[in-house]
């Protein structure tokens, strides 16, 4: 199967500061997702994206899938964008669509 | 509801009891997913279901484990004689179609005691 790195692994930021995350694979993909994963546990969907760029408020991913890696940019963080921040890419191959998660980036948001 | 359930949200069992665990899928989902997720890790694939059809079941650590979906709605993942290794959360996911977003419930967290 594909492997998935993450970095970096923790991130602390001051509120108000940009940040990037990213995502490499080790082989093409097929759906890649990015994933915010709350204090409580629960994986919110950021966004749905196998190539290109999305926005969605202070929130924008690019993948480039001949490159095999997506970025996640946070323009002007708030405390509430903290927690552990997660990008799974499926492989595609014949029936399988199941999700390869990478360790995740943690990222605490400070005041 | 709007998204995806689970049931319980907390479980504890005594090693060696049998625990299943809930998942209501968001409403016209055909597909879901199970997947097991340790503390520190990201989740990993347990088992797929497509309608009541489990097409892909290679992630279930042992035979222990068994999952079912019988009207192709709900769907239980059962552990028999749970083992403290088993500890983790339990996330379920669905999704209308695939290859599409995969849409995940709040998890059900286990401990074995």
């Amino acid at each position: 199967g594909i492997q998935v790195e993450q970095s970096p692994p923790d991130l602390i930021l001051q509120e108000g500061a940009n940040s990037t995350l990213r995502c490499n694979f080790s082989d093409s993909v097929n759906n890649l997702q990015w994933f915010h994963q709350n204090p409580w546990g629960q994986l919110i969907n950021l966004f749905y994206i196998p190539s290109g760029t999305k926005q969605n408020g202070r929130l924008s991913a690019t993948t480039v899938a001949t490159e095999r890696y997506s970025l996640l940019y946070i323009s002007s963080s708030q405390t509430t964008d903290s927690g552990v921040y997660f990008c799974a890419g499926e492989s595609g191959g014949a029936g399988s669509y199941q999700l390869t998660f990478g360790k995740g980036t943690k990222l605490s948001v400070i005041p | 509801g709007a998204g995806v359930s689970q049931s319980p949200r907390y479980k504890v069992a005594k090693r060696g009891q049998d625990v299943a665990l809930r998942c209501d899928p968001i409403s016209g989902h055909v597909s879901l997913f199970w997947y097991q997720q340790a503390l520190g890790q990201g989740p990993e694939f347990l088992t797929y279901f497509q309608n009541e059809a489990q097409l892909d079941k290679s992630g279930l650590p042992s035979d222990r484990f068994f999952a079912e979906r019988p009207e192709g709605s709900v769907s239980t993942l059962k552990i028999q004689r749970t083992q403290q290794e088993d500890s983790a959360v339990y996330l379920c996911a669905s999704a209308i179609s695939l290859p599409d977003t995969q849409y995940f419930g709040p998890g059900t967290r286990l401990t074995v005691l």
